[in-house]
């Protein structure tokens, strides 16, 4: 069964980076995409953007261009989302999807705190 | 951006109840190529990832029982619950992928 596994929670400084990673399972990783999705405490969800990892071709939320770096190891099956320069704003979960977002990796939170 | 609207923002129902919340989008998400309108319907339990319930505005994932029912067409769509059940109280969600993804505001369901 295609299962998305997420790295765990992860507590940051402002100012630094972090780097998220979703391990896929259960189906030809090459043959669909990734999407990344934001979803602040409490509130709704926002794309951010989504990697072919056949290719490595990205396409990115305009929001998002200078915030996230996505990335994938194909030997690995991993798909790999970085984080700069982080601010309280950027404190939330982050989701991993498939393409058509029918299956979910099961979120990383993300504290940005000093 | 594709701007997507949802109301009621929350709803209070008793086990039972037919339930009815909508989804408005700034643009239409007709497909003339493909003759489909590109709209999803989501279910978010507390502490759950978002579970895909329906897609292409009325087709229902596999496993999703049929007291969900999607319709509507252009720019104005509506989930329904036939009959809610208590498994049934989360937040709903709305996205639109004619465009980049965009989600809803949601509407959440509460007991009464």
């Amino acid at each position: 069964q295609v299962n998305l596994l997420q790295s765990g929670a992860a507590l940051v400084k402002p100012g630094a980076s972090v780097k998220l990673s979703c391990k896929a399972s259960g189906y030809t990783f090459t043959d669909y995409y990734i999407h990344w999705v934001k979803q602040s405490h409490g509130k709704s969800l926002e794309w951010i953007g989504y990697i072919n990892p056949n290719s490595g071709y990205t396409n990115y939320n305009e929001k998002f261009k200078s915030k996230a770096t996505l990335t994938v190891d194909k030997s690995t099956n991993t798909a790999y989302m970085e984080l700069s320069r982080l601010t309280s704003e950027d404190s939330a979960t982050y989701y991993c999807t498939r393409s058509e977002l029918a299956y979910w990796g099961q979120g990383t939170l993300v504290t940005v705190s000093s | 951006d594709i701007v997507m609207t949802q109301s009621p923002s929350s709803l209070a129902v008793s086990a039972g109840d037919k339930v009815t919340m909508s989804c408005k989008s700034s643009q239409s998400l007709l497909s003339s190529e493909y003759q489909g309108n590109y709209l999803s319907w989501f279910q978010q339990k507390p502490g759950q990832s978002p579970k895909l319930l329906i897609s292409l505005a009325s087709t229902r994932e596999t496993g999703v029982p049929d007291r969900f029912i999607g319709s509507g067409s252009g720019t104005d769509f509506t989930l329904t619950i036939s009959s809610v059940q208590a498994e049934d109280l989360a937040v709903y969600y709305c996205e639109q992928y004619y465009s980049y993804p965009t989600f809803g505001g949601g509407t959440k369901l509460e007991l009464k």
